[in-house]
C-alpha cells in the first residue's frame, strides 16, 4: 500500500529561518509527488508537481526537490504569510489517485 | 473567477438525515473528485469522475453516492447521516486522468449532531 509521511508535523520559525520540510513515500510506482499549500478554512491551493529523481521546482521562497524516497520543500527566509499547512501526495496513478500525507503546519512568527 | 465552487459552505444537520453538497468548475476540466478531511486535517479521495463516468470509487460506505450530471458538475449525496460523517468534504477537478494536477474547491465543513 503507498505511504507518505510527512515531518516535522509542526515547525515554528523566525522570519528569515530557513528550514526544511520532509516528505517521505513509499509506493509501488510513483508518476508524480505534489505539493499544496492548505490555509485555514479553505481548499489546497497547489504549488508544485515533481515527476523524476533530481528533479528540482522554485517560487518565491519556496523550492522543492525530489529524490527516490523522499521529497523537500525548502523555505528561504520565510515570512509571516508563508504560515500555513504544507501536504504532500503521490499519484500512483489509477485513475490519478492522490495520496497524502497528514500535514506539517508552519509557523512563521516575526 | 472562482475556479471549482463548492454549496454550501457549512452543513449542520441531524443524525439520520440525508443532505447533498454540490460542485462545479469552470476550468473545463474532464476529471472531478470528491475527497474527505478528517479532524486530523487527514485528506483522503473518496470518487473520481471523468466524462461522467466513475473512475475510483474507494472503500465509501454506500451511504455515499456521487452523481455527475455533466463534466463539470460533481454531487455527492449522503444518506442517513452518521456522526462519524462529521468533516470536510473537498471537490476536485483536474484536466485528465494522468498526472494532472488537481485544484481544489473551498471545502463544504458537515457537521452531525
Amino acid at each position: 500500500e503507498d505511504q507518505v509521511t510527512q515531518s516535522p508535523e509542526a515547525l515554528r520559525l523566525q522570519e528569515g529561518e530557513s528550514s526544511s520540510l520532509n516528505c517521505s513515500y513509499t509506493v509501488s510506482g510513483l508518476r508524480g509527488l505534489f505539493w499544496y499549500r492548505q490555509d485555514p478554512g479553505k481548499g489546497p491551493e497547489f504549488l508544485f508537481t515533481l515527476y523524476s529523481a533530481g528533479e528540482e521546482k522554485e517560487k518565491e521562497r519556496l523550492k522543492a526537490t525530489l529524490t527516490k524516497k523522499e521529497s523537500f520543500l525548502h523555505i528561504t527566509a520565510p515570512k509571516p504569510e508563508d504560515s500555513a499547512t504544507y501536504l504532500c501526495a503521490v499519484n500512483t496513478g489509477g485513475g490519478n489517485k492522490l495520496t497524502f500525507g497528514t500535514g506539517t503546519q508552519l509557523k512563521v512568527e516575526l | 473567477d472562482t475556479a471549482v465552487s463548492q454549496t454550501p459552505k457549512y452543513l449542520v444537520t441531524q443524525m439520520g438525515n440525508d443532505k447533498s453538497i454540490k460542485c462545479e468548475q469552470n476550468l473545463g476540466h474532464d476529471t472531478m473528485y470528491w475527497y474527505k478531511q478528517d479532524s486530523k486535517k487527514f485528506l483522503k479521495i473518496m470518487f473520481s469522475y471523468n466524462n461522467k463516468e466513475l473512475i475510483i470509487n474507494e472503500t465509501v460506505p454506500n451511504r455515499f453516492s456521487p452523481k455527475s450530471p455533466d463534466k463539470a458538475h460533481l454531487n455527492l449525496h449522503i444518506n442517513s447521516l452518521e456522526l462519524g460523517d462529521s468533516a470536510v468534504y473537498f471537490c476536485a477537478s483536474s484536466g485528465g486522468l494522468g498526472t494532472d494536477t488537481q485544484y481544489f474547491g473551498p471545502g463544504t465543513r458537515l457537521t452531525v449532531l
